[in-house]
């Protein structure tokens, strides 16, 4: 069956650390990968896009991984900062639609 | 520009009542979409649009309809409203470029349904 995993419902990092959150999948073949962030009781908001023939992407302190062989995708968040706390989804596109993992909740602790 | 605006932001229902909820966006937009959120299972989509005129099912269709008469607005009905269907509903855009859109969503509405 298909499915979208991300590594853990929620990571606690010390401010400054670099975050890594993982999202993982199977039986899909996406032709691209993107990130959103959600804060509480908002609407998600696109962080970066990744295609199938990409390695990786960063835009300022964010950095996206994309490894179609092993169906993972990585997204680091360098020199974490309060701020950074939220919730981050995967979001996978195989087709027309968009499917979405369950997200990670991420507390950058001072 | 507002970008994706939706009505109402929070709503309780009774078991058996019907609603509309409205999504609009100002972005000229062809694609819009009706997710809802639950906790611990993520966005999953109920139905959606490539324009104007056009419906489509997503994942989780049963017990809602929609409709997309006008480009800027995509309206999710609950005809007969059951507890099952509390959850946080969520509406989304984008145009037409598929290799570089980007998801534009609004703000969400809170649904009770008792």
């Amino acid at each position: 069956s298909q499915k979208i995993e991300q590594n853990s419902e929620a990571l606690n990092i010390q401010e400054g650390k670099t975050a890594t959150l993982t999202c993982n999948y199977t039986n899909y073949s996406p032709a691209y990968l993107q990130w959103y962030r959600q804060d509480p009781g908002r609407g998600p908001v696109f962080l970066l896009l990744i295609r199938e023939n990409e390695k990786e992407k960063r835009k300022e302190r964010l950095k996206v991984t994309f490894d179609t062989t092993l169906k993972q995708s990585l997204f680091h968040i360098t020199a974490s900062q309060p701020a950074d706390s939220a919730t981050y989804l995967c979001a996978l596109a195989p087709g027309q639609n968009f499917v979405f993992g369950p997200g990670t909740r991420l507390s950058v602790l001072p | 520009n507002a970008g994706v605006t939706q009505t109402p932001k929070f709503r309780v229902l009774k078991t058996g009542q019907s609603m509309t909820l409205l999504c609009a966006q100002d972005m000229n937009h062809e694609y819009m979409y009706w997710y809802r959120q639950d906790p611990g299972m993520g966005l999953r989509l109920i139905h959606y649009s490539v324009g104007e005129g056009t419906t489509a099912k997503g994942e989780v269709p049963d017990g809602y309809n929609v409709s997309r008469l006008k480009k800027q607005n995509f309206l999710l009905g609950l005809e007969s409203a059951a507890p099952s269907q509390t959850s946080v509903y969520f509406c989304a855009s984008r145009g037409e470029l598929f290799y570089h859109n980007e998801q534009f969503f609004g703000p969400g509405t809170r649904l009770t349904v008792l």
